[in-house]
């Protein structure tokens, strides 16, 4: 199983960006994905999750900026990001991870991440 | 949400010694907490899952315990590989937490 993070940059304050998590060894439409975030110097932060049925939950944080979605054809997951602050300045994971009311069964995974600086 | 509050923010050890990290919430997560290792510039890797199950292909060295609100992290004899920073997440209820880590230095 693998995850790869691109779309990460440099972006100015108010503008956006569309994360791509590219997914193989496991099929995108049948598991419940995440994307999650560390700033420079910080601890790690839940940002959102797509499940299997296509239900979306979000950190208040990012709730109404951020947008998470998939394109099972592709078997990619992505996190559209808009009106973006500086705060947002972070990396960011794609990453299956243990949920309420999913038993957890293990063998999650996490991509590597790729770098978002909001920054004018 | 749940707030989640790792102790120690730091801890110093040699290899071989026993070390614990505590996790404590501010309400209760049954027993739905995950353990992770975070290593700079590296994927972050799932150790324990709903509070004591290890995850595949994770050393035995490796143990959770704990339910409610608090959960404790063991690693019985420190490796020289295990030198990180760990984080605690609840998944209980949304918004997942995780706590704000323990680094784990060599002493």
């Amino acid at each position: 199983v693998q995850l790869v993070e691109t779309g990460g940059g440099l972006v100015q304050p108010g503008g956006s960006l569309r994360l791509s998590c590219e997914v193989s060894g496991l099929t995108v439409s049948s598991s419940y994905m995440s994307w999650v975030r560390q700033a420079p110097g910080k601890g790690l932060e839940w940002v959102s999750v797509i499940y299997t049925g296509g239900s979306t939950y979000y950190a208040d944080s990012v709730k109404g900026r951020f947008t998470i979605s998939r394109d099972n054809s592709k078997n990619m997951l992505y996190l559209q990001m808009n009106s973006l602050r500086a705060e947002d300045t972070a990396v960011y994971y794609c990453a299956t991870i243990p949920l309420p009311g999913i038993a957890a069964v293990g063998f999650y995974v996490w991509g590597q991440g790729t770098m978002v600086t909001v920054s004018s | 949400d749940i707030q989640m509050t790792q102790s120690p923010s730091t801890l110093s050890a040699s290899v071989g010694d026993r070390v614990t990290i505590t996790c404590r919430a501010s309400q209760s997560f049954s027993s739905r907490l995950a353990w992770y290792q975070h290593k700079p510039g590296k994927a972050p890797k799932l150790l324990i899952y709903d509070a004591s199950t290890l995850e595949s292909g994770v050393p035995s060295r490796f143990s959770g315990s704990g339910s409610g609100t608090e959960s404790t992290l063991t690693i019985s004899s420190l490796q020289p590989d295990d030198f990180a920073t760990y984080y605690c997440q609840q998944y209980k209820s949304y918004s997942l937490t995780f706590g704000g880590g323990t680094k784990v230095e060599i002493k």
